[in-house]
């Protein structure tokens, strides 16, 4: 039973480009969560997206923004690229538009902005 | 608004020492709250949680104690191992149902466990 996938695994892109990572939930998981993690950071909540739709947002500018695919699946869109989105960018996905189940994080898309 | 503050790594230890790393949480109500194990080149794995105050999460011989009165959720083992190295988060999460939630992270504490 695959977990979480995530894709690209390592990008690099130069500054005022655009992005966009995808990721797939575990099998039965319906609703998926975007972090960026900075190097020697915590993970930072980017937003949330349950039944096609963004249900919470956390502090990013709308230069981040996403989707969620009737399969659930999941991409993060990035606009305008700064050296500061340089960082570890993990999907989460669980069950029911709730995080009382137990989140399952995929291991990572690594962005680097030249 | 919500934060949780850990104690700055790294720790560094040798095999069979006692492990402590402080969580302690600001927040308005009483969340649940989580540990999580970051391994090298690999996603946040949970390692236990406690949704109540006295509750206690345990795995693999680490535990953890939700303290109401003292907000905080320090994680403890009695015995690493080198497998053991890792950098370990220290989170909290509103249960809103149908709202959308979101975990909130302290920043890290990397544990490195010497032979």
């Amino acid at each position: 039973d695959a977990g979480v996938t995530q894709s690209p695994t390592h990008l690099i892109k130069t500054r005022g480009q655009q992005v966009t990572l995808r990721c797939s939930p575990k099998s039965g998981h319906d609703t998926v969560s975007w972090y960026q993690q900075a190097l020697g950071q915590g993970p930072q909540f980017i937003f949330q997206y349950y039944e096609e739709e963004e249900r919470q947002r956390g502090n990013f500018p709308d230069r981040f923004s996403g989707h969620q695919f009737p399969n659930y699946s999941s991409e993060l869109n990035v606009n305008a690229l700064l050296l500061g989105d340089s960082a570890l960018y993990l999907c989460a996905s669980s069950v029911g538009g709730s995080g009382a189940n137990v989140l399952t994080f995929g291991a990572g898309s690594r962005l680097t902005v030249l | 608004g919500d934060s949780v503050t850990q104690m700055e790594g790294p720790v560094t230890l040798s095999e069979e020492a006692f492990l402590t790393i402080n969580c302690t949480y600001t927040a308005t109500g009483y969340p649940s709250l989580f540990w999580y194990v970051q391994y090298p080149g690999e996603g946040l794995q949970l390692l236990l949680k406690a949704t109540k105050a006295d509750d206690k999460g345990s795995n693999k011989g680490f535990e953890a104690t939700y303290r109401k009165e003292t907000t905080s959720f320090h994680l403890e083992k009695g015995s690493v191992q080198v497998s053991d190295s890792a950098v370990y988060f220290c989170a909290l999460i509103f249960v809103i149902k149908a709202a959308g939630n979101k975990l909130t992270f302290g920043g890290g504490t990397r544990v490195l466990v010497k032979p």
